[in-house]
C-alpha cells in the first residue's frame, strides 16, 4: 500500500515569505503529526492533527499553524518565515490517535526540505 | 517520557550482529521501549517495540533486560543497507499527548 507523501519534497523561500507543505497519511489513518528536525535541536514534535481538529501541540511558535481535510490529508503552514525556520519537515500518520491505548506506531513521509535565505 | 541514553555512534562490519544500547533507569512500569531508524535524507522508520519480554520481528530483535532500566536492539545480519542513526525512546502504550521525543540517537555505520 502507499506509504506517507509528502510535496513538496524541497522549496527554497526568502525570509518574511509564507510556505505551506502537504501531506497525504497512508489510507485509513486518521492521524496526522509534524515533525521539525534541524541538525541543532533535532527531531522536534509541532502537532498532531485527528478527525480534523488539532489535538496537541508542540513549543513552537503561533507562526506554525496547519489543518486537516476530511480525507485526513493535512497541510502545515509557516508565515514569515525566518532563517531558523530552514529544517526538514516531516509527516507522521498512524491509524489511532496519539495518546489513545494500544500499539501507535507512527509512519513517516520522506519529508519536505525546506530552505529559508 | 523516560529519558534515554544511546552511545552517539557505532561501527559494525557487514554480516555481522549489530548490538545496539540503550539505558533507561528511570522507567516506570507502563512505559514500552521503542526503537525507530532513520537512514540518511529519509524519514523515520518504526522498527520494534516492547514491555518486558523479548520480541523479534523481520527485521530486528529486542532484548530488554529484567529489571527493564536497559535494552539492546539486535539486527542479526546487518548490510550496508542499516547505516543509519538509530532511536530509543520510551513511552507509555499509545504514546503521550506531546508526540515522540527523539535523543540524538546512535549513529551506526555497517563498514563492508
Amino acid at each position: 500500500k502507499a506509504g506517507v507523501t509528502q510535496t513538496p519534497r524541497y522549496l527554497i523561500k526568502t525570509r518574511g515569505q509564507q510556505v505551506t507543505l502537504s501531506c497525504s497519511p497512508i489510507s485509513g489513518h486518521r492521524s496526522v503529526s509534524w515533525y521539525q528536525q534541524t541538525p541543532g535541536q533535532g527531531l522536534q514534535f509541532l502537532f498532531e492533527y485527528f478527525s480534523e481538529t488539532q489535538r496537541n501541540k508542540g513549543n513552537f511558535p503561533g507562526r506554525f499553524s496547519g489543518r486537516q481535510f476530511s480525507n485526513s490529508r493535512s497541510e502545515m503552514n509557516v508565515s514569515t518565515l525566518e532563517l531558523g525556520d530552514s529544517a526538514l519537515y516531516l509527516c507522521a500518520s498512524s491509524p489511532r490517535r496519539q495518546g489513545n491505548s494500544g500499539a501507535n506506531v507512527l509512519t513517516f513521509g520522506a519529508g519536505s526540505r525546506l530552505t529559508v535565505l | 517520557d523516560a529519558k534515554t541514553t544511546q552511545p552517539p555512534s557505532m561501527d559494525c562490519a557487514e554480516g555481522r550482529a549489530a548490538n545496539l544500547p540503550c539505558n533507561h533507569s528511570t522507567i516506570s512500569g507502563n512505559e514500552y521501549v521503542y526503537w525507530y531508524r532513520q537512514i540518511h535524507s529519509q524519514g523515520p522508520q518504526y522498527i520494534i517495540h516492547g514491555l518486558k519480554n523479548n520480541e523479534t520481528n523481520e527485521m530486528a530483535s529486542l532484548i530488554i533486560t529484567e529489571d527493564r532500566k536497559s535494552s539492546t536492539l539486535i539486527l542479526p545480519h546487518a548490510t550496508l543497507r542499516d547505516t543509519a542513526v538509530y532511536y530509543c525512546i520510551v513511552r507509555v502504550l499509545g504514546g503521550g499527548a506531546d508526540g515522540l521525543t527523539f535523543g540524538k540517537g546512535t549513529h551506526l555505520i555497517i563498514q563492508p
